[in-house]
C-alpha cells in the first residue's frame, strides 16, 4: 500500500512569513496526526483528528499554527506568522484508527517537511 | 504531565556488537509502547508492546516490556552499519484520545 504523503519536503521563509503543508494519509486511515520534531528531539504531537474532526490539539500554538481536515482525508497545516522557533520538522502520521478500546494501531509516518524560518 | 525517558541519549559501538536501548515511562492511561528506527527522514515502525513479559523479535532487534517497572529495552545483536540511527520509544495513552508521547530519542552510531 502507498504510504503518508507530505509535501513540500524543504521549505525556507522569512519570520513573519506564512507556511502550508499538505498530507495525504494511507487509504483507509481515519486518524491523522501532525507532530513537530525539533532537532534533537522526539517528535511531539500538534493535533490529532479522527476523520474530518479535532480530537486533540493542546499542544498546537493556536495563535499562529492552524490546521484542518475538511473531507476526513488530506489535511493541511498552517503557519501564519512564522518564528525563528518554528523550524523543525513537521511530520504526518496516520493510523487505521486511534485505538479505542480494543487495540491500539501503530502510526506510519510520512517524509516529513524540513521547515527553516531565517 | 506524560514522559517518556530514553537512555542513553546517545551510543558508539563496533560491528557485531549487542547494545540494549533503555526506554522509561510515566504515563496516565498507559494503552502501548512503541519503539521506531529514524535515519534521515520519518520515523519507521518497529515494534508494538501490549503486554508485559513477551518479547517480540524481529530478525536481531527483539523488545520487551515490563509494566510494572515502567519500562522497556529494546536489544539489537550483531549491530550492522545499517544499524546507525536514531531509535525512538513511544508511549500510547488515552482512551478515544488514543495518543503517543515520544522520547527524544537514543542516537546509535555502528562503526565498520
Amino acid at each position: 500500500e502507498a504510504g503518508v504523503a507530505q509535501s513540500p519536503r524543504y521549505k525556507i521563509i522569512e519570520k513573519r512569513q506564512s507556511v502550508a503543508f499538505w498530507c495525504n494519509p494511507i487509504s483507509g486511515h481515519a486518524t491523522l496526526y501532525w507532530y513537530q520534531q525539533i532537532l534533537g528531539q522526539g517528535p511531539k504531537l500538534l493535533i490529532q483528528f479522527q476523520n474530518n474532526g479535532v480530537v486533540d490539539d493542546s499542544q498546537l500554538p493556536k495563535d499562529r499554527f492552524s490546521a484542518e481536515r475538511l473531507k476526513g482525508v488530506d489535511s493541511t497545516l498552517k503557519i501564519q506568522p512564522a518564528k525563528l522557533e518554528d523550524s523543525a520538522v513537521y511530520l504526518c502520521a496516520s493510523s487505521r484508527n486511534p485505538g479505542g478500546w480494543e487495540r491500539p494501531y501503530e502510526q506510519y509516518f510520512g517524509p516529513g517537511t524540513r521547515l527553516t524560518v531565517t | 504531565e506524560d514522559k517518556v525517558v530514553q537512555s542513553p541519549l546517545s551510543l558508539v559501538v563496533h560491528e557485531g556488537d549487542t547494545v540494549t536501548l533503555n526506554c522509561s515511562y510515566e504515563v496516565t492511561n498507559f494503552r502501548s509502547l512503541l519503539w521506531y528506527k529514524q535515519e534521515k527522514k520519518a520515523p519507521t515502525f518497529l515494534f508494538m508492546l501490549t503486554s508485559s513479559g513477551i518479547e517480540k523479535k524481529s530478525g536481531r532487534l527483539s523488545s520487551i516490556l515490563d509494566k510494572k517497572e515502567l519500562f522497556s529495552i529494546l536489544n539489537i545483536t550483531a549491530t550492522q552499519t545499517g544499524d546507525s540511527a536514531i531509535y525512538l520509544c513511544a508511549v500510547g495513552s488515552g482512551g478515544s484520545n488514543y495518543k503517543l508521547t515520544f522520547g527524544k530519542g537514543t542516537l546509535l552510531t555502528v562503526n565498520p
